[in-house]
């Protein structure tokens, strides 16, 4: 079963805004990821914050992580139409013996018009 | 250096025919996931090898499916029967898992997607 829900399912902008989706979860996480997939290079790791952190940058990506209320945000700052793709949430589940059991969400489709 | 190689990428099969799913994990890499991913749609676990041994696949149907990882390396996922709703893309993984790291990154395969007709 998923573990957290993703909103909004789609999302649709213009080269050079900005595209936020977030991720909601149910269970205490030791991590919490975010991936990218396109038809052309598959499932790939953007980034990934801990439980302890709240915010995390990498290059045009900023991940905020709110532990309270179990829900992340991905912000994708001057969005290229090379963006276009499906984004999921994953969580690394805490209760767990082991890390790496990943739990995705059910995807947001991100669309960048040119 | 290679990623992690899957095999067929394409399968289309009838309903009750058995098929196979191979997988190559990046060299080195000591633990291999095998993930569905139905259309719509994020991946979910079905099952996860330390080396050889399978540490989780409660989320594997076991009735039908079947997985092993003979030598630690490659792996095979196996349906017998397929059903119309096996249909879904078959994702690997694998990791270099280090004792006491707090996160090891998975990679992954482009996946075989399969139909079922």
């Amino acid at each position: 079963s998923q573990q957290g829900e993703e909103d909004p399912q789609a999302l649709s902008i213009q080269e050079g805004e900005n595209a936020t989706m977030n991720c909601s979860y149910k269970t205490s996480i030791n991590n919490l990821q975010w991936y990218r997939q396109n038809s052309g290079r598959g499932l790939v790791h953007l980034i990934l914050i801990r439980s302890n952190e709240r915010e995390k940058h990498s290059g045009r990506l900023r991940v905020t992580l709110d532990t309270s209320k179990k829900s992340s945000s991905l912000l994708i700052t001057a969005s290229r139409a090379a963006d276009t793709a499906s984004y999921f949430c994953a969580t690394d589940y805490a209760g767990g013996t082991s890390y790496g059991k990943l739990t995705f969400g059910q995807g947001t489709i991100l669309t960048v018009h040119p | 250096e290679a990623g992690v190689v899957q095999s067929p990428r394409y399968k289309i099969i009838e309903k009750k025919q058995p098929v196979a799913f191979w997988c190559n994990p990046i060299s080195g890499h000591n633990t291999l996931y095998w993930y569905r991913q139905n259309l719509g749609q994020g991946p979910e676990l079905l099952i996860r090898y330390e080396n050889e041994e399978a540490v989780d696949d409660s989320q594997l149907p076991k009735d039908r499916f079947s997985a092993e990882r003979l030598k630690g390396v490659d792996s095979t996922l196996k349906i017998q029967p397929a059903e119309l709703g096996d249909s879904a893309v078959y994702l690997c993984a694998s990791s270099l898992d280090r004792q006491g790291a707090v996160y090891n990154e998975q990679f992954f395969g482009p996946g075989t997607r399969l139909t079922v007709l």
